[in-house]
């Protein structure tokens, strides 16, 4: 069956560190990837995505990589600070069939702590 | 801007009561979708609407939940009757065709 795998156990680093979570994959061919951020009480909120064809991408601070042969991304918080802390979800959009549908597949997702 | 929006906030019946949420999406988009978080899972896509019609409904859980979009504009997801099980996060999303924007969700507690 399809599965997303985020390590369900907490996330703590120090400030200034470097965050790394991970997301891992079976029987998905999926032709996004994307990373949200979720605090409490609210709805996710979109950070990143990658295609399939790309095996990195960059926004400030974050970086994702992707490598589909792995099944696998890892999302990377450089510099952290206690306002990254939050929780971190990966969310595949399917196959190609279903590409740009917003039928998104998440995992359970990653609380990250960061501690000053 | 405003954000997608959700009413109400929280919501807590008993079990067989009837239960209708309401999604305010983006003001211009076209694409609603419901997604919900049951406790202890992950968030589960529900259904699509495009405008008013319904794209994809194939995360409905059973014939108690209805959604309408009627006009295009707001939605609404009714849960008749309210199971036990249906305790969760109910989150609203809205989009163009790209981005996904969530709203704040409505947290649903059947007793």
């Amino acid at each position: 069956s399809q599965k997303i795998e985020q390590n369900s156990e907490a996330l703590n680093i120090q400030e200034g560190k470097t965050a790394t979570l991970t997301c891992n994959y079976t029987n998905y061919s999926p032709a996004y990837l994307q990373w949200y951020r979720q605090d409490p009480g609210r709805g996710p909120v979109f950070l990143l995505l990658i295609r399939e064809n790309e095996k990195e991408k960059r926004k400030e601070r974050l970086k994702v990589t992707f490598d589909t042969t792995l099944k696998q991304s890892l999302f990377h918080i450089t510099a952290s600070q206690p306002a990254d802390s939050a929780t971190y979800l990966c969310a595949l959009e399917g196959s190609l069939l279903w590409s740009n549908t917003g039928k998104l597949i998440f995992g359970q997702g990653t609380t990250l702590q960061v501690k000053p | 801007e405003a954000g997608v929006t959700q009413f109400p906030s929280h919501s807590v019946i008993e079990k067989g009561q009837t239960v209708t949420l309401r999604c305010d999406p983006i003001s211009g988009h076209d694409n609603l979708y419901w997604y919900r978080r049951v406790m202890g899972k992950e968030i589960k896509f529900l259904l699509h609407f495009v405008k008013e019609s319904k794209q994809d409904e194939s995360g409905m859980p059973n014939n108690r939940f209805l959604a309408e979009r009627t006009g295009g504009t707001y939605s609404t997801l009714k849960v008749q009757p309210a199971e036990l099980e249906d305790s969760g996060v109910y989150f609203c999303a809205s989009s163009l065709g790209g981005q996904i924007y969530f709203g704040p969700g409505t947290r649903l507690t059947v007793t």
